[in-house]
């Protein structure tokens, strides 16, 4: 089955760190770009930023440029989505899909969400 | 940057009737870099529409697109109570910003 699987929901306290997860299976992982989504509760979703795995360098939204961290290990064919240290609008849900880059672009295939909760 | 305006905000309908959503670009834009999609309450978006006017796998003919300019748009033939929830459009170039989105009711 062609499918996107995301870690599970965290709850972390402002100032830590935290990285989610995303593998892509039934598909060639490397073929792809991968884009990860904050969709805060009742908003629309924003693009945070997109990574090729075979070249591993990501590219951020302005909004997001500096406040995350895009990387991907092709050997598991996983990608991530990293914070040094969180704060309490961090939280929404955050999901990960395959993005086909280029003509007739799209995101065609989504994870299930990582719900990420920050509170003291 | 391209920004999207959707509109309506809400689109309130019957059942059976016809829905059309507005999507427009602040510039021009290759058509093909256009994408619409469905989420539903508690659900991840789904993928309705790419290249402007191609329905992707296993959507219903009910649901179509087109481009006319700046001016994209998302038709729902006949609404089904199963269409009730919230469509964005993307422009999905090097910065694949969605658009605020239309919720669609049922009245």
């Amino acid at each position: 089955e062609v499918q996107m699987m995301q870690s599970g929901a965290e709850v972390k306290k402002p100032g830590e760190s935290l990285k989610i997860s995303c593998q892509g299976s039934g598909y060639s992982f490397e073929t792809y770009w991968v884009a990860w989504v904050r969709q805060i509760p009742g908003k629309g979703p924003e693009w945070m930023g997109i990574i090729y795995p075979p070249e591993s360098n990501a590219r951020y939204s302005p909004s997001f440029e500096g406040q995350v961290t895009i990387s991907v290990d092709t050997s598991v064919s996983t990608a991530f989505l990293e914070w040094s240290s969180l704060k309490a609008s961090d939280t929404a849900m955050y999901y990960c899909a395959r993005f086909v880059l280029g003509y007739n672009g799209r995101f065609d295939l989504w994870g299930q969400g990582t719900l990420v909760t920050v509170s003291s | 940057e391209v920004v999207l305006t959707q509109s309506p905000g809400i689109l309130s309908l019957s059942p059976g009737e016809r829905a059309a959503l507005s999507c427009r670009a602040s510039q021009t834009f290759t058509t093909t870099y256009l994408a619409w999609y469905q989420q539903k309450p508690g659900q991840a978006p789904r993928l309705l529409i790419y290249g402007a006017s191609t329905r992707a796998t296993g959507v219903p003919d009910r649901f179509s697109g087109t481009a006319s300019g700046t001016d994209f748009t998302l038709t729902i033939s006949r609404l089904e109570p199963e269409d009730v929830a919230v469509y964005y459009c993307q422009q999905t170039g090097s910065s694949p910003a969605f658009g605020p989105g239309t919720k669609v009711e049922i009245k």
